[in-house]
């Protein structure tokens, strides 16, 4: 099973938002409404943002959203903060067999 | 507040079997609502699930790894171990033991370890 595809690099303005996507196939991201979203800063372990697809762990500010079209889910930050630049990684259910699969990371950096 | 901590030794041979455990502190792993799981992250690359597990007995693991993972719960001491057998230098990782935010879920992580670095060299 591959990875999923993200890009590797997003950036904004304080302020802006900027979108992240996160591209599968009918078998992982298409098939199933349970896509993660983690968020990992240099030297600290991932912390969840968002799961199945659009919902948010209690803390996690609501200018993080989720969605999905398709085989392609997306993370969009709102209102960008200096604090939110760092890794993303998305996540699939990908079925029984392949069961949970990563994305290879977007960089997000606030210009 | 749940706390995971990883540890084992921080270098292991080519061939050998890897040997991590996790203890954890301030929840039962013997919840048979949750699952408990292993994912790693090669120095400067991304996230590779493991496995993930619970204390009454099922489990799933990556089907790339399947045939080399292991995973151990000792409740008494309430913590789990994770071997991985036959390793190579692509088996060099730091190694996250975690925790689902919602308990019969098997993924979607909220509580991580630190992470352990685990270097195959010989």
């Amino acid at each position: 099973q591959s990875a999923l595809t993200q890009p590797p690099s997003a950036s904004g303005s304080p302020g802006q938002s900027v979108t992240i996507s996160c591209t599968g196939t009918n078998d992982d991201v298409g098939g199933y409404n349970d896509v993660s979203w983690y968020q990992q800063h240099p030297g600290t372990a991932p912390k969840l943002m968002i799961y199945d697809v659009t919902k948010r762990p209690s803390g996690v500010p609501g200018r993080f959203s989720g969605s999905k079209s398709g085989s392609t889910a997306s993370l969009t930050v709102s209102g960008l903060l200096a604090e939110d630049e760092a890794d993303y990684y998305c996540s699939s259910y990908a079925g029984s067999n392949n069961h949970l699969i990563f994305g290879g990371g977007t960089k997000l950096t606030v210009l | 507040q749940l706390q995971l901590q990883e540890s084992g030794p921080g270098l292991v041979k080519p061939s050998e079997t890897l040997s991590l455990t996790c203890t954890v502190s301030g929840g039962s792993i013997s919840s048979s609502s949750y699952y408990w799981g292993w994912i790693r992250q090669p120095p400067g690359k991304g996230l590779e699930w493991i496995g993930s597990f619970s204390y009454s007995g099922s489990t799933y693991y990556n089907p790339s790894l399947k045939s080399r993972v292991t995973v151990f719960v000792d409740a008494s001491k309430n913590h789990f171990s994770l071997k991985l057998s036959s390793v190579t230098a692509a088996d060099t990782a730091l190694y996250y033991c975690a925790r689902p935010y919602l308990p019969g879920r098997t993924r979607d992580f909220d509580s991580w370890g630190q992470g352990t670095l685990v270097t195959v060299s010989s």
